[in-house]
């Protein structure tokens, strides 16, 4: 399994500009999320999806767009990207329920995204 | 609403000596998920435990234990014999449980940076 998969890792836009950060999984989880982190911060929640096509607004959800056409992805998207916007972006999956094998919401490696 | 709180931004430590991580938090729900997890410097996010609210006994994992007590709303983590290894930002989070199920929708806190000196 390649887990939870990010691209790109790095990306740098100027104001205005729109992007699509990916977000895919292979292991077969109902729930997948978006976070940003920023210094000082913590981790807050975006958006998040408890299945195909089925998503909701997080903590921070404005600027940002999502689907969830299937299982496997998860795409964010910047629709006029802002300094604001300046951060480091995980996505993250799990199953949607608590059975006793699984313990951890599995996060994705990250993107830095910088907006000039 | 939900609330994680590490009062400590960062700690610094040198090696061999044990070190206690705060975790405060706020909710609602009677029943609910505890998080700790570790991002060293290489940026990604690994998993420590996940405690379940009926659950308040105290975990011990080699040299990491964890401490929850409902009473006090904390779930502090600590590192006996730190390692330079340890050297780390700490994440605790809080998730809510609806409805039988955990929809994973995570509450971090703040961090705490966590050195280890040799």
């Amino acid at each position: 399994n390649a887990g939870v998969t990010q691209t790109p890792k790095f990306q740098v836009l100027k104001t205005g500009q729109s992007m699509t950060l990916q977000c895919a999984q292979d292991m077969n989880h109902e729930y997948m999320s978006w976070y940003r982190q920023d210094p000082g911060m913590g981790l807050r929640l975006i958006h998040y999806s408890v299945g195909a096509g089925i998503t909701d607004q997080g903590e921070v959800p404005n600027g940002y767009n999502v689907s969830r056409s299937t299982t496997e992805d998860f795409p964010l998207r910047l629709l006029s990207a802002a300094p604001s916007q300046t951060s480091v972006y995980f996505c993250a999956s799990s199953y949607s329920d608590d059975r006793p094998s699984v313990d951890e919401q599995f996060f994705g490696p990250g993107t830095r995204l910088t907006v000039l | 609403a939900q609330k994680v709180t590490q009062a400590q931004t960062e700690i610094s430590v040198v090696e061999k000596e044990d070190v206690t991580l705060d975790c405060v938090y706020e909710t609602r729900d009677t029943t609910y998920y505890l998080f700790w997890y570790k991002q060293p410097p290489s940026g990604e996010l690994v998993f420590l435990i996940r405690r379940n609210s009926f659950d308040e006994q105290n975990e011990i994992s080699g040299r990491y234990s964890w401490n929850f007590q409902k009473s006090t709303s904390s779930f502090n983590f600590t590192i006996t014999a730190s390692q330079v290894v340890d050297s780390a930002v700490y994440f605790c989070a809080l998730s809510d449980y609806a409805g039988g199920t955990s929809y994973g929708k995570l509450t971090f806190g703040q961090g705490t940076i966590l050195t280890v000196h040799p």
